[in-house]
């Protein structure tokens, strides 16, 4: 049971353009999202989370969107760079229990 | 701070064996937990440990199995592999959530490879 979905595989933006990564989610008992990126050979680094009081968090050029009722957030980077290019995970779970659920990742490609 | 160290980085096994991998958290948290990693399938949450126990558990048989020592190092083992079983397992640590101010950042370790033949 995918409870988290990220349905875009890849995406390519353009160097200096904006990147928006998007997940759903099923569980409407999850109040906890969180986003990590992940390099080849590498275990994913958290990014930025948000708890479901808020609608919106942002941090530099991270900003992550959350829409409690269509069951969907978004992870924003602005100014997309080079070194943006990675996998990227949303997560979701509830506050009071550390146990979450990934999506299968989106492959994010910032070209030069 | 040293991070998250996983042993041993890569493992081939046959079917049918057993294997047992190794986490060290980051010195001080106290949470370890468990995934699995396949392609198309994401990160499967396996099992999470804090203070010695097993406090939340995924959809995963009772072949796969873990621990936790005092010291928050944690190991886990795979009985009877089967092929399926071949994917990236990754440990992540972190503080206890309940009044930790950084709630549920989780800090993951490179992982091991395992193979499975």
């Amino acid at each position: 049971d995918q409870q988290v979905k990220q349905n875009s595989p890849s995406l390519s933006v353009q160097e200096g353009r904006i990147s928006i990564l998007n997940c759903d989610y099923t569980n409407s008992m999850f109040d906890y999202f969180l986003w990590y990126k992940k390099y080849p050979a590498e275990g994913p680094t958290f990014l930025i989370s948000i708890s479901s009081i808020k609608d919106k968090n942002e941090d530099g050029r991270f900003t992550v969107f959350l829409n409690k009722s269509a069951k969907h957030l978004s992870l924003h980077i602005v100014p997309s760079q080079p070194g943006d290019s990675a996998v990227y995970f949303c997560a979701a779970g509830t506050y009071n229990f550390n146990k979450f659920y990934f999506g299968s990742g989106t492959k994010l490609n910032v070209k030069p | 701070k040293a991070g998250v160290t996983q042993t041993p980085r890569y493992l081939i096994k046959t079917r049918g064996q057993q294997v047992t991998l190794s986490c060290s958290p980051i010195s001080g948290h106290r949470s370890v937990s468990w995934y699995q990693q396949t392609p198309g399938q994401g990160l499967q949450f396996l099992f999470e440990y804090f203070s010695e126990t097993q406090r939340n558990k995924g959809n995963f048989p009772g072949r796969f199995s873990g621990r936790q020592f005092s010291n928050s190092r944690s190991e886990m083992n795979v009985s009877t592999l089967e092929l399926g079983d071949s994917a990236l397992y990754l440990c992540a640590s972190s503080l206890d959530p309940l009044g930790s101010g950084r709630s549920h950042e989780q800090f993951f370790g490179p992982g091991t490879r395992l193979t499975v033949l």
